[in-house]
């Protein structure tokens, strides 16, 4: 296993448009968690989950904003009608249980 | 909720020690956890305190008081690979960051 993938690693989209990504965990773990952060600032939490159901979601985060983990393996988030905000380093991460959670190399979106 | 605060910055010198403290407010525990993040690369992992005390791992270790909601990561022998930021987190009601500190390593 060679640990948390995500796809795209950058993507620019224009203002308006709809963007998906996508997260692969590290195999065996059975949470996965999905972060929002800007240049000097720490992760940003937007969702979880444990196996295939979503158990929480950041009070933060629009409706344009929503995820899936449909067989409790990958996971993709999805950001509808993209706003120049929107534009952030999109991180994923897994972890078993509650032991140490591991990093994708995250998704960059540039919205234009 | 879950609240966590840490310096924004700090500044040290090659060979020394440095202690980054973090103060966190939070419904339930279950774990205080420090990432090291260089520029333009994701987190990755650095130590773990679930039970009150140090815990110590080379160069680095962690120091957690569940009490007083306090936690610290000391780095000793400073290098210069070490300039990055460090990130404490928290397992409450899900797994949420702090700010980080932001730590330069001068020469």
């Amino acid at each position: 296993d060679t640990g948390v993938s995500q796809d795209p690693r950058h993507k620019i989209t224009k203002r308006g448009q709809n963007v998906t990504f996508r997260c692969d965990p590290i195999s065996e773990h059975n949470r996965l968690y999905w972060y929002r952060q800007t240049l000097g600032q720490g992760p940003e939490f937007l969702t979880y989950f444990q196996n295939e159901a979503q158990l929480e979601k950041s009070r933060l985060l629009s409706d344009r904003f929503s995820a899936e983990r449909p067989k409790g393996s990958f996971s993709t988030l999805e950001i509808q009608r993209t706003e120049q905000g929107d534009s952030a380093m999109y991180l994923c991460a897994s972890s078993l249980d509650d032991s140490e959670a591991f990093f994708g190399q995250g998704t960059r979106l540039t919205v234009v | 909720g879950q609240n966590i605060d840490q310096p924004t910055e700090m500044t040290a010198t090659e060979g020394a020690i440095v202690q980054i403290n973090c103060t966190y407010q939070t419904s339930g525990f279950n774990g205080l956890f420090w990432y090291q993040q260089h520029a333009g690369e994701a987190p990755t992992f650095l130590s773990y305190n679930v039970l009150d005390g140090l815990e110590e791992k080379g160069r680095f270790s962690s120091f957690l008081s569940r009490s007083k909601g306090y936690s610290y990561l000391l780095l000793k022998e400073l290098q210069m690979k070490d300039s990055a930021s460090y990130l404490c987190a928290v397992y409450g009601q899900n797994f949420v960051f702090g700010p980080g500190t932001r730590l330069s390593v001068l020469p």
